[in-house]
């Protein structure tokens, strides 16, 4: 079965700083899909960036950007130039590929502090 | 453009009772996912339905149910609620299309005691 780990169930990074958010994943599938996700205190979840795991290239959207190392399984997030409205929770999560395996298995997410 | 809509926001029950959530998702959007959402056990997957056909299920009970009506709203329903059930429960909607992230809406907080 798929899994996904967060390590850090907190961070924190001083405004305008640069921040990394780290996630591994587990899976014996080729082809899948990996995302991260932002949820706020007013809690819906927002997509924040996502990875096609057959492209090479890195993802990346304004100041977020991810790296994603396939054979080691790594898919971490970095926030430049980081804002008081980052702050919330953030949850990598993979989606199979193909068929009815359309769920996204979520980790356990890390709470982002910024600082003014 | 509308988001997901969920409702209601809040809701409290008693061990027991049954609950019903809604969920109205985007114009165009035809895959409907629910997760369950509790600090010890985070974000699971409850089912998926497309075209009115549940798609995917996840591990829970038989106490959960849902179903998807032919204007592509979801509702879901836990019988016999018990204390464990208190938690977020979020709806997700998605275009047809593998890599399509979904787009989530506010949740339902259920209170069960």
């Amino acid at each position: 079965a798929q899994t996904v780990t967060q390590s850090q169930p907190e961070m924190s990074v001083q405004e305008a700083e640069t921040v990394t958010l780290s996630c591994t994943y587990d899976t014996s599938e080729s082809d899948y899909y990996l995302f991260w996700y932002k949820q706020p205190p007013s809690r819906q979840m927002i997509l924040v960036i996502r990875q096609e795991a057959y492209k090479q290239q890195n993802a990346t959207e304004n100041r977020f950007s991810v790296n994603f190392q396939k054979a080691a399984k790594s898919f971490s997030l970095k926030i430049s130039d980081s804002q008081l409205g980052d702050a919330a929770m953030y949850f990598c999560a993979y989606r199979a590929y193909g068929g009815s395996q359309g769920n996204l298995i979520f980790g356990k997410g890390t709470k982002l502090s910024v600082k003014p | 453009k509308a988001g997901v809509t969920q409702t209601p926001r809040y809701l409290i029950k008693t061990r027991g009772q049954q609950v019903t959530l809604s969920c109205s998702p985007i114009s165009g959007h035809r895959s409907v996912s629910w997760y369950q959402q509790t600090p010890g056990q985070g974000l699971q997957f409850l089912f998926e339905y497309f075209s009115e056909t549940q798609r995917n299920k996840g591990n829970f009970p038989g106490r959960f149910s849902g179903r998807q009506f032919s204007n592509s709203r979801s509702e879901m329903n836990v019988s016999t609620l018990e204390l464990g059930d208190s938690a977020l429960y979020l709806c997700a909607s998605s275009l047809v299309g593998q890599g399509n992230g979904y787009t989530f809406g506010s949740g339902t907080r259920l209170t069960v005691v």
